[in-house]
């Protein structure tokens, strides 16, 4: 029973190009939400979503900043023109329903190095 | 004002001793509480879920102080695989899914 997925694991791109982080949920789990943790720094929610739907993206920067769940594929997050800022640890997590019982279960995370 | 507060730590305590964290929240409507577990460069854990009556799962207990918007975690018998970053986790309430993570407790257990 695989977990939660995410590739690519480490992920290294020039100022003003765009990334995409792609997520997997554990099979059975329809609630997948994003997170991005920045060196020495907590956990900041991004987005929640469940397969074509955003539920909710209180996090997410207002700007160059995407995500998706498709009905078919992986949940993406897309940074378009990435800044040394977007540098960071992107996690993906899922749960079956909602995260209020049963917590989440995370992936391994992307590292985003902007160079 | 945090959403959810820990002392950084770091904690440093000798193997076999007892320690405690606490957290407190800000969110008086939140329901759900977990602790996490964070290794370094590793993703987060699901430690154990808190439970309004306490909860023990081995060496560790959870507590849940709702009066006073706070939780705790204790570790008996500590080992120097229980080094880590210890993460208090809150749902967001009112209605809303969603977590609220603190920014951990990093604990250094020392042979």
């Amino acid at each position: 029973n695989a977990g939660v997925m995410q590739n690519p694991r480490h992920l290294v791109r020039r100022r003003g190009q765009e990334a995409r982080l792609r997520c997997s949920p554990m099979k059975g789990h329809s609630h997948v939400y994003w997170y991005r943790q920045l060196p020495e720094e907590g956990l900041k929610f991004m987005v929640y979503l469940q397969k074509e739907n955003i539920i909710d993206e209180s996090g997410m920067p207002k700007e160059r900043f995407s995500a998706e769940f498709p009905k078919e594929g992986p949940s993406i997050l897309r940074i378009q023109q990435v800044v040394r800022g977007d540098s960071a640890a992107y996690f993906c997590a899922s749960s079956p329903r909602t995260g209020l019982l049963y917590g989440y279960t995370f992936g391994s995370g992307t590292r985003l190095t902007v160079v | 004002r945090k959403e959810v507060e820990q002392d950084p730590g770091p904690f440093n305590v000798p193997e076999g001793a007892t320690v405690a964290f606490n957290c407190t929240y800000s969110n008086s409507a939140s329901q759900s509480f977990f602790w996490y577990r964070q290794d370094c460069r590793k993703e987060p854990k699901l430690l154990m879920s808190v439970y309004s009556s306490g909860n023990e799962d081995g060496r560790f207990t959870a507590q849940l102080n709702r009066a006073s918007q706070y939780i705790s975690l204790l570790i008996r018998d500590s080992k120097l695989s229980d080094s880590a970053t210890y993460l208090c986790v809150v749902n967001n309430g009112g209605g809303a899914d969603g977590l609220t993570f603190g920014k951990g407790t990093h604990l250094i257990i020392q042979p």
